[in-house]
C-alpha cells in the first residue's frame, strides 16, 4: 500500500525567508513524487516532480523540492517566499506502473508581508 | 490555465434530482480521473478511465454513474445524492503509457445537495 504524510498542518514564513513544506511517502517500487498548489476555490495546479534523475527537481513558480531515498521524503522548498503563494499544497505518491495517485492531507502556507 | 475544462462550475440539486458533470479535455490524453474533494481535505479518487473503458471504482456509491463517450471527455451522472454528497467534483487527465505521466486538473465543479 502507498501512502503520503504531511507533518504540519500549516507553515508560517515571513516573505522572502526560505520556506519548506515537508512530505514522506511509503511506497513498493520506485516512486513517483509530485506536488500539487491549490488556491481558494480551484483546482490543483501541478508544481513538480520526481521520477527518477537528479534528487534535486526544480519546478514553477520558482518551487524546487529534493528526494530523499533513505528518508523517503520529498520536501518543498522555495528560496525566498512570496505572499501569493499563500495557499494549500499537497504531496502526492503513485507506485511505477500504477494509476492511483495518493495524495497526502495536505499543508497550509502562509506568507506574512 | 488548466486545459481540464469542467462544467457546471456550480450545481445545486434536489435528493430526487438527477444532473450531470461534464468534463473536457484536448491534451489527447487517454487516462481520465474523477475526484472528490471536501473542505480543507486531500481529493480522494472516485474512478479511473483507461483507453475509454473504466480501470478503477473506488467503491463509489452507484448514485454515482461515470461515463467516457470518448477520449476527450468525461461524465459524472448524479441520481438520488445525500446532503453528504456535497463537495467540489474535479476532473482530471494524464498521458498513457508514460513513466510518471503527471495528472492535469480541472477547476472543478462545486455541488451543493440540498
Amino acid at each position: 500500500a502507498q501512502s503520503v504524510a504531511q507533518p504540519e498542518d500549516q507553515v508560517n514564513v515571513a516573505e522572502g525567508n526560505p520556506l519548506t513544506v515537508k512530505c514522506t511517502y511509503s511506497v513498493s517500487g520506485n516512486p513517483y513524487l509530485f506536488w500539487y498548489v491549490q488556491y481558494p476555490n480551484r483546482g490543483l495546479q501541478f508544481l513538480l516532480k520526481y521520477i527518477t534523475g537528479d534528487n534535486l527537481v526544480k519546478g514553477s513558480y520558482g518551487f524546487e523540492a529534493e528526494f530523499n531515498k533513505s528518508q523517503t521524503s520529498f520536501h518543498l522548498k522555495k528560496p525566498s517566499a512570496l505572499v501569493s503563494d499563500s495557499a494549500l499544497y499537497f504531496c502526492a505518491v503513485r507506485a511505477a506502473g500504477g494509476f492511483k495517485t495518493i495524495f497526502g492531507a495536505g499543508t497550509r502556507l502562509f506568507v506574512k508581508a | 490555465d488548466t486545459e481540464v475544462t469542467q462544467t457546471p462550475k456550480h450545481l445545486v440539486m434536489g435528493m430526487t434530482n438527477k444532473k450531470s458533470l461534464k468534463c473536457e479535455q484536448h491534451m489527447g490524453h487517454r487516462a481520465m480521473y474523477w475526484y472528490k474533494q471536501k473542505a480543507k481535505k486531500p481529493p480522494e479518487l472516485m474512478f479511473v478511465y483507461s483507453y475509454e473503458k473504466l480501470s478503477i471504482n473506488e467503491s463509489v456509491p452507484s448514485r454515482f454513474s461515470p461515463e467516457c463517450p470518448n477520449s476527450s471527455l468525461l461524465n459524472l451522472h448524479l441520481h438520488a445524492l445525500q446532503p453528504e454528497d456535497s463537495a467540489l467534483y474535479l476532473c482530471a487527465s494524464s498521458q498513457e503509457g508514460v513513466s510518471g505521466n503527471t495528472i492535469y486538473f480541472g477547476e472543478g465543479s462545486w455541488l451543493t445537495v440540498v
